[in-house]
């Protein structure tokens, strides 16, 4: 079955960097597009990042934009975000979802906890 | 940039019971709106999408309705593993960003 799994996130200082990983399984990975998405803790969710298909064409929601990079790599069926100058605002569990049509989140992985602090 | 706002905040019903959630947008959204269930600790689960469309393994007591800018999720007689928040969402075409709504809490009365 589809199976979306992060990793990468743990405890790091402002200012300094991550990369998360999205192992994904169960379907044609290159054929989709792919998101990031994340939930401050207590709180909704919030999209970050989409990558297309083929690693053409990102775009990143303006918050992230200079800081974070998503990318993919399709031989290897994983997606990723690389995170800079993280702030302590960008806590938050990190999902990346599966795009089946124009912005339809149908698979979702469980996510990663990201945690910027001091 | 359109914003959707839900309602209520917080909904408290008994099992067997209908729910009536609202998401409403700032501008039109045609019927590009889906409709996500998250439970404590769980990832988000696709439940409706293009307004009333019900994704694939979806019971028949989840559905959708609406279009422009006022959207409804209707559970109509809720179970016990139906209490969880939920999140309306907009999309859009290319970029597809996903604009999501703050959520509604459906809790146990």
């Amino acid at each position: 079955q589809v199976q979306l799994v992060e990793s990468g996130g743990g405890v790091v200082q402002p200012g300094r960097s991550l990369r998360l990983s999205c192992a994904a399984s169960g379907f044609t990975f290159s054929s989709y597009v792919m998101h990031w998405v994340r939930q401050a803790p207590g709180k909704g969710l919030e999209w970050v990042a989409v990558i297309s298909y083929d690693g053409s064409t990102k775009y990143y929601a303006d918050f992230v934009k200079g800081r974070f990079t998503i990318s993919r790599d399709n031989s290897k069926n994983t997606l990723y975000l690389q995170m800079n100058s993280l702030r302590a605002d960008d806590t938050a569990v990190y999902h990346c979802a599966r795009d089946t049509s124009y912005g339809i989140f149908d698979q979702w992985g469980q996510g990663t906890l990201v945690t910027v602090s001091s | 940039e359109i914003v959707l706002t839900q309602s209520p905040a917080t909904l408290s019903l008994s099992p067997g019971e209908r729910a009536t959630l609202s998401c409403r947008a700032s501008q039109s959204v045609s019927s590009y709106l889906a409709w996500y269930q998250q439970k404590p600790g769980q990832a988000p689960r696709l439940l409706i999408y293009d307004a009333s469309n019900r994704a694939s393994g979806i019971p028949a007591r989840f559905g959708g309705s609406g279009s422009g800018t006022d959207f409804t999720l209707t559970i109509s007689s809720l179970e016990p593993e139906d209490f969880a928040v939920y999140y309306c969402q907009q999309r859009s075409n290319w970029p597809p960003r996903g604009t999501f709504g703050q959520g509604t809490k459906l809790e146990i009365k």
